[in-house]
């Protein structure tokens, strides 16, 4: 069965510093994989999602994620964090059914 | 506007109680989820369903039962409420399922005294 893990459990970033959230996902194929973002009291919103082709995945909000097969990673980037990005993201895999990470708690300092 | 709610938002009860999680989507997908999602932890399903009168059981022993009658309502019911329950309840649907984005709602945040 497909498994995510988000090894983070909480990052702090500087309004305007770069941001890399990492994933690491099981899956025995090429899994279709997800992030999304929920800010507090909201359900989750899509950023982006890989099915195939180019690795490199563009989404909303300025947001990019790069699909490594090889480290089995779907890491989630953001060249300039903005103060509203502070919320808390999920990666997920799906295949069969949709796996979810636990989450990483992003807080934006000024 | 295409959309999935959910009502009530936040619901305090004793326990005993039985409530009714309600979830409606205007986007005619066939397939529904309902998720149960604590703090630091990942979102479990706990029930799901391919269409009208399809129901599933998810990966997440609940004692929650679901009813899919219409396309656009798939309520979550809770027979006897017990402080157990209390967890945020995720709905989201799809057009397909599995590998397919999931929409969500923005979730019932439950307590159970």
């Amino acid at each position: 069965a497909q498994s995510v893990t988000q090894p983070d459990i909480h990052i702090t970033v500087s309004e305007g510093a770069s941001l890399e959230l990492r994933c690491n996902y099981s899956y025995g194929a090429t899994p279709y994989l997800f992030w999304y973002v929920q800010s507090p009291g909201q359900g989750l919103q899509l950023l982006l999602k890989y099915f195939s082709g180019d690795t490199l995945v563009q989404g909303i909000k300025g947001f990019e994620a790069e699909f490594k097969r090889s480290q089995s990673s779907f890491n989630l980037r953001k060249p300039s964090v903005h103060w509203s990005d502070a919320a808390e993201y999920f990666c997920a895999v799906g295949a069969g059914d949709m796996r979810f990470g636990a989450g990483t708690r992003l807080t934006v300092k000024p | 506007e295409a959309d999935i709610y959910q009502t009530p938002r936040y619901l305090v009860i004793g326990t005993g109680k039985k409530i009714t999680l309600e979830c409606s989507q205007t986007m005619g997908h066939d397939k529904m989820y309902w998720y149960q999602q604590d703090p630091g932890m990942e979102l479990h399903l706990i029930h799901y369903s391919y269409g009208v009168n399809s129901t599933e059981k998810g990966d997440l022993s609940s004692e929650s039962t679901v009813s899919r009658i219409r396309t656009e309502h798939f309520p979550l019911t809770l027979e006897s409420a017990r402080p157990s329950h209390t967890s945020q309840y995720l709905c989201a649907s799809s057009v397909r399922f599995g590998g397919d984005e999931q929409f969500f709602g923005p979730g019932t945040r439950l307590t159970v005294l």
